[in-house]
């Protein structure tokens, strides 16, 4: 099956730009997935890149993709205090039709 | 506006109870999934239904069962076998697009389970 991989933790200042980092294992993954959580709340979709392409842009977010070595990243611009959250990658398990989801990147904004 | 619906948002359980969580979806989603997230710690999949009357075993299936009676319905049962239930519970569904790969999944608001 698919594993995800995340760092823990990442702290900026409020201003400067967030760069999240996620690795997979299955190279057959077609759709790859951003989702943030506040606390206490559920999941919401971000944004999502297809495997053929290298970059997404979507206002202050920016995901990069690099297949090669399966390697995904979430660049947010201008960050704001309302971008603290957990942001997971999640990845197809193409075996069973379900997402695998990495354990989360805690991005904590100083002011 | 169309969504997924969990409830309660808290449960409480005591000892040798079964407690029922729901999850409602008017999204007209063929599939359904039930995860387990633990302080700190990503997502685990319990069960999932790719279509009605038909559910299958995730990566933690042990001490939960489930049903998948209706579309829109995807109850899950925590029982007294699960021994360390304390933890919150996400539902998810998504459209089934095995051919273009792309489903992603849309989550409820989740239910916060402790044990009194």
């Amino acid at each position: 099956g698919e594993d995800v991989e995340q760092s823990l933790f990442l702290s900026v200042r409020e201003g400067d730009s967030s760069v999240i980092n996620c690795t997979y294992t299955d190279s057959s993954s077609t759709y790859l997935y951003w989702y943030k959580q506040e606390p206490g709340a559920g999941l919401q979709l971000l944004t999502y890149i297809f495997s053929n392409m290298d970059m997404k842009q979507d206002q202050r977010l920016t995901v990069l993709l690099n297949k090669k070595d399966k390697h995904l990243s979430l660049r947010i611009a201008d960050t704001q205090t309302g971008d603290s959250a957990i942001y997971f990658c999640a990845a197809p398990d193409t075996g069973r039709r379900a997402l695998t989801f990495g354990s989360g990147t805690r991005l904590q904004v100083q002011p | 506006d169309g969504g997924i619906t969990q409830s309660p948002k808290y449960l409480f359980r005591k000892e040798g109870q079964n407690v029922t969580l729901s999850c409602e979806q008017n999204l007209n989603h063929d599939a359904m999934y039930w995860y387990r997230q633990d302080p700190g710690q990503g997502l685990r999949l319990i069960y999932y239904s790719q279509i009605v009357n038909d559910f299958q075993k995730g990566d933690i299936a042990e001490g939960y069962s489930v049903s998948r009676e209706k579309k829109e319905s995807f109850p899950l049962t925590v029982t007294s076998a699960q021994k360390n239930p304390t933890a919150f519970y996400l539902c998810a569904s998504s459209i089934d697009r095995p051919r273009t790969g792309n489903q992603p999944q849309h989550f409820g608001d989740g239910t916060r389970l402790s044990i009194l």
